[in-house]
């Protein structure tokens, strides 16, 4: 079985700093992907960025960038430039490559907050 | 276009009661996906279905949960005779099964279970 840890429940930052959020995860799968969502207190997750184990060149969408280590078993993700609006829940999660679709597997989350 | 939707979106039922939580994909997603999310935690798979198909229930937490997909587009998740170990946001996730890649799972809102 797969586990997703997180082991920062909360990290608070001013706004226009850079924060990282560390995950980890134990598993005997060699291909699978990982993922970071974002959940705003209106609860809507959303997807962050991805990133595929096979790939060794580190996942980046705008702001956003993730330091994947596979040989630690650590997927951690950096938020350049902070704003106000990446105040959230963040959930680092799991999934196996196999074909068709797949559950994921989640940390217990990370609670982020952005101040003025 | 539409995204998930899940109603209701705050429930409240007393000790014993049965309750059914509806959720209406995006169009078109033939894989379909229940988790649970307890106060405070990470959100954990419950049930998946492709189309009308259920193919895994492993998550289901016990016989009083049940879900059904009878025409492949809008799930119900029912619980019979609540506890109130059963509170939790109920989260509803949908994926389009294409050829290749890893499907991204699109959330809805979730249902807010209160069980007094």
């Amino acid at each position: 079985a797969q586990t997703v840890t997180q082991s920062q429940p909360e990290m608070s930052v001013q706004e226009a700093e850079t924060v990282t959020l560390s995950c980890t995860y134990d598993t005997s799968e060699s291909n699978y992907y990982l993922f970071w969502y974002k959940q705003p207190p209106s609860r809507q997750m959303i997807l962050v960025i991805r990133q595929e184990a096979y790939k060794q060149q580190n996942a980046t969408e705008n702001r956003f960038s993730v330091n994947f280590q596979k040989a630690a078993k650590s997927f951690s993700l950096k938020i350049s430039d902070s704003q106000l609006g990446d105040t959230a829940m963040y959930f680092c999660a799991f999934m196996k490559h196999e074909q068709g679709a797949q559950k994921l597997v989640f940390g217990q989350g990370t609670r982020l907050t952005i101040n003025p | 276009g539409a995204g998930v939707s899940q109603s209701p979106r705050y429930k409240v039922a007393k000790r014993g009661q049965d309750v059914a939580l509806r959720c209406d994909p995006i169009s078109g997603h033939v894989s379909l996906f229940w988790y649970q999310q307890a106060l405070g935690q990470g959100p954990e798979f419950l049930t998946y279905f492709q189309n009308e198909a259920q193919l895994d229930k492993s998550g289901l937490p016990s016989d009083r949960f049940f879900a059904e997909r009878p025409e492949g587009s809008v799930s119900t998740l029912k619980i019979q005779r609540t506890q109130q170990e059963d509170s939790a946001v109920y989260l509803c996730a949908s994926s389009f099964l294409g050829s290749g890649g890893v499907e991204t799972q699109y959330f809805g809102p979730g249902t807010r279970l209160l069980v007094l």
